[in-house]
């Protein structure tokens, strides 16, 4: 157990749909990461938080937004939702910086 | 991630020794991770490194050359519980984000 949390653990849903997903860190944590792993395309980076603040991208898609709350968790928002969208999404945890990065144990998304 | 790149899969017995090497190429450089993914699971970090060298921890070493953008990572008295993916990947920025390679899904038989 990393101690970093992540619900739902699945979710199933409708193409033009809009979900959640939550994410809270491991205890002391500041930095949040997000990534989306599906089978074509390996582990890729979406976005990266520190303390509240927005800090790296990478290939995060417009119809997906994130953001860190002040209690340190962190939610990512994924909208109009694309068969492509299925994928299992990871959140991973950090003291900041190059620091070692702890995973939570993923939502599984289905989108039908 | 399409500058990292990593073997498909490697087959060995178990008690046996597997070296997965992993060569990148990158302009910036702020270290290297090794992570291990049972299928459906979370990643779980095994190594880093940011110095040349050799790491040991346990079973697992890994290793680092960045003058040829090589590391690798050895898993020694292979197990059956060892059977997973293995996923070399890097950071080029201070903030940490990381480049991750395809993995190398690793088949540890009897």
């Amino acid at each position: 157990d990393s101690g970093v949390t992540q619900t739902p653990k699945h979710l199933i849903t409708a193409t033009g749909q809009r979900v959640t997903l939550r994410c809270s860190p491991r205890s002391g944590d500041l930095s949040v990461y997000w990534y989306q792993q599906s089978l074509d395309q390996g582990l890729q980076f979406l976005i990266q938080y520190y303390n509240g603040e927005e800090r790296a991208k990478g290939n995060i898609l417009e119809r997906f937004s994130a953001q860190q709350f002040p209690d340190l968790h962190s939610e990512l928002n994924l909208s109009s939702l694309e068969l492509g969208d299925s994928a299992l999404y990871f959140c991973a945890s950090s003291t900041g910086g190059r620091e070692t990065q702890y995973f939570g144990p993923g939502t599984r998304l289905l989108v039908l | 991630g399409q500058n990292i790149d990593q073997p498909t899969e490697m087959t060995a017995t178990e008690g046996a020794i597997v070296q997965i090497n992993c060569t990148y190429q990158t302009s910036g450089f702020n270290g290297l991770f090794w992570y291990q993914q049972h299928a459906g699971e979370a990643p779980t970090f095994l190594s880093y490194n940011v110095l040349d060298g050799l790491e040991e921890k346990g079973r697992f070493s890994s290793f680092l050359s960045r003058s040829k953008g090589y590391s690798y990572l050895l898993l020694k008295e292979l197990q059956m519980k060892d059977s997973a993916s293995y996923l070399c990947a890097y950071t080029t920025d201070s903030w940490g984000k990381l480049q991750f390679g395809a993995g190398t899904q690793v088949v540890v038989t009897p």
